[in-house]
């Protein structure tokens, strides 16, 4: 089955730039979509497709998918936005399966 | 607009089966799969299965497969999980989630399970 590598954890200062990866074989063939969990709460969407926002997500949340790693950047990170963040793809070679990546936790120092 | 809620925390002991259900509000509840993802104590997500709620085909996560049983109810726009077998590593905040294509667009408040003799 598909595989996805997160870090499992990045810290950054406010207001720097925070990326995380999703590492993959041939990840860039497939659609990366990206979750923020805060503590006690479920996940909400982040990026979709790659890059795309949901309608609410601020600007500051950006995507990137290439070769065998997509990136989730977060510019002028704030205190808020410290929480867990998944990748998740589309298996298609397994009986069409959801995969998750581990997770990673951002810290926000 | 679009919601999910789920039903309340249950604690089972082991060997027992536990059904979470999730109701659906906003949306046309047959035209988006449904999918469940648990989330052990301190741990990541884990993808469970999907139900078409129109047809009520399903897709189980292998590792689930014998165990798990979804379902749902078009009139009442609810989806259920059925777990069975129960083990104390089944302890778990389980989700239901919207699916929009293969991503999960909106989820449930989420319902905790715990298994405890």
């Amino acid at each position: 089955s598909y595989v996805l590598t997160q870090p499992p954890s990045v810290s950054v200062a406010p207001g720097q730039t925070a990326r995380i990866t999703c590492g993959g074989n041939n990840i860039g063939s497939k659609s990366v979509h990206w979750y923020q969990q805060k503590p006690g709460q479920a996940p909400v969407l982040v990026v979709y497709d790659d890059s795309d926002r949901p309608s609410g997500i601020p600007e500051r949340f950006s995507g990137s998918n290439s070769g065998n790693t997509a990136t989730l950047t977060i510019s002028r990170v704030e205190a808020g936005d410290e929480a867990d963040y998944y990748c998740q793809v589309w298996d298609s070679s397994s009986d069409h399966h959801v995969v998750f990546g581990g997770g990673t936790k951002l810290t926000v120092l | 607009q679009e919601q999910l809620v789920q039903s309340g925390a249950e604690v089972k002991k082991p060997g027992a089966s536990v059904k979470v259900s999730c109701k659906a509000s906003g949306y046309s509840f047959t035209g988006y799969h449904m999918h469940w993802v648990r989330q052990a104590p301190g741990q990541g997500l884990e993808w469970m299965g999907w139900i078409n709620p129109n047809s009520g085909g399903t897709n189980y996560a292998q590792k689930f497969q014998g165990r798990v049983t979804m379902t749902r109810d078009t009139s009442i726009s609810t989806a259920y999980m059925e777990l069975s077998r129960l083990r104390s590593d089944d302890t778990a905040v389980y989700y239901c989630a919207k699916a929009d294509g293969w991503l999960l667009r909106y989820w449930g408040q989420g319902t905790l399970v715990t298994v405890s003799s």
